[in-house]
């Protein structure tokens, strides 16, 4: 079943204590993408990826690192993970090109108490 | 930049009613645009894809229409039923495959 599966699904975790959230895709697709969800904002993209080790900023990167070392992983890390960074995180990959349909991961729900 | 609107942010209906959600942006150098839907617990799951030289796409009860030049899109449902309840989401992608949502429709189909 092609499939974008993140883990954990489910994370309460404290300030500064560092974090990562995976994803990994079995679809071959080489983009994938990081995006946050909150309540009034809907969702905005982090980090984006265009193929293995080529990463790159969306419009809200601060506070977050990737990596893309092989083309079916994709993990998002929050090295100092503050209060702001509560949200609901969805990864998400496709093919590349301008018409291609996206599939997201079930998401993430992160709470930095 | 590119902003994506989604009215009404709420809407509630009786079964077997049609209905229609609508989608607007500012930016009409789109690539495509998208319609999700959004169930709690189980992520986004694409409905629709319409090419920017289309005006629609069909799937089943689900009808999308695009109207680039004016920065509009609607989805149609047909027929709705208790199941189609959630939250719908449309989202415009550009050059870079970066996809910008609207806040979302949430759905809810009374039995």
């Amino acid at each position: 079943e092609a499939q974008v599966t993140q883990n954990p699904r489910y994370l309460i975790t404290v300030t500064g204590k560092k974090l990562t959230v995976t994803c990994s895709q079995n679809m071959n697709h080489e983009y994938m993408s990081w995006y946050r969800q909150d309540p009034g904002l809907g969702l905005r993209q982090i980090y984006y990826s265009m193929n293995v080790e080529v990463t790159d900023k969306g419009d809200v990167p601060e506070g977050y690192k990737v990596s893309r070392k092989e083309k079916r992983n994709f993990p998002l890390i929050l090295e100092s993970p503050s209060p702001n960074q509560t949200s609901l995180y969805f990864c998400a990959s496709s093919l590349p090109g301008v018409n291609t349909e996206a599939f997201f991961g079930q998401g993430t729900r992160l709470t930095v108490v | 930049k590119q902003e994506v609107t989604q009215i009404p942010a709420a809407l509630s209906v009786p079964e077997g009613e049609n209905l229609v959600l609508n989608c607007s942006f500012t930016d009409s150098a789109i690539y495509n645009l998208q319609w999700f839907r959004q169930d709690p617990g189980k992520g986004l799951t694409s409905l629709l894809l319409i090419q920017s030289s289309q005006r629609e796409q069909t799937s089943g009860r689900l009808n999308a229409s695009l109207d680039k030049s004016s920065g509009r899109s609607t989805l149609y449902i047909a027929a709705s039923q208790p199941g189609d309840s959630a939250t719908y989401l449309c989202a415009v992608s550009g050059a870079t495959n970066k996809l910008i949502f609207g806040t979302g429709t949430l759905l809810a189909v009374q039995p």
